[in-house]
């Protein structure tokens, strides 16, 4: 599959464990933020999405947590298991001259020890 | 809902040949993004089409980039004449409403040698 970057950040963490994976967005008028999840030779995949009006928001085994003092977003991964394992991109809306647009974040690669 | 459909999975092709990426976004979705993704520059949006119409192709690197969109099932990118820099996966993804969510394909993985 594609390997989508040789120089990630790369988060190693035993299985069980939880993971924190962080990011730092540009735009201080996004409202609109996303987090994916990118395994090897696939499309990246939706995992949890939070609106600029929320500081956090939770789905399963799934928490994200929105600073918007410091525009720093993260995703909280409990219980951490091998199929967790993938490159994790943050994404932005911003609402200004936009219809839609999403603006990726460059990607953490998430690996899970057995 | 079989998502979205993008075709074909590889292509290999040679400097100079025009290649053809195609999608077929999720039926209801009335936008439409392509995305390059390089292992240098990660997720590139090229460009994005809401209800058919070209939005925003500021992202298109060169005249050799065209994007069409003739219906709401179905989008090209066409890159005419294909050069090694170009090789790269290309990603479709498709949104049923605006700052919304995407769903992505699964890629075409572009080879040009």
């Amino acid at each position: 599959g594609e390997s989508v970057g040789l120089h990630l950040p790369t988060l190693s963490v035993q299985e069980g464990d939880n993971s924190i994976i962080n990011c730092a967005y540009s735009n201080s008028a996004s409202d609109y933020f996303i987090w994916y999840k990118q395994e090897s030779g696939k499309g990246p995949q939706f995992i949890i999405d939070i609106r600029s009006n929320m500081d956090k928001r939770q789905g399963q085994r799934v928490t994200v947590l929105l600073n918007k003092t410091v525009k720093h977003l993260s995703l909280q991964i409990a219980a951490t298991q091998p199929g967790d394992s993938a490159v994790y991109f943050c994404a932005e809306s911003p609402t200004r001259g936009s219809q839609g647009n999403l603006i990726f974040g460059k990607g953490t690669k998430l690996s899970v020890k057995p | 809902d079989a998502g979205v459909i993008q075709s074909p999975r590889h292509e290999v092709t040679e400097m100079g040949q025009e290649v053809t990426l195609r999608c077929k976004p999720i039926s209801g979705h009335n936008s439409l993004f392509w995305y390059r993704q390089t292992m240098m520059r990660g997720l590139e949006l090229l460009i994005y089409f809401n209800n058919n119409v070209p939005i925003d192709d500021s992202g298109m690197p060169e005249d050799r980039f065209s994007a069409k969109m003739p219906n709401a099932s179905f989008s090209t990118l066409k890159i005419q004449p294909s050069e090694p820099r170009d090789s790269a996966v290309y990603f479709c993804a498709s949104s049923r409403d605006r700052g919304r969510g995407y769903t992505f394909g699964s890629g075409t993985r572009l080879t040009v040698v």
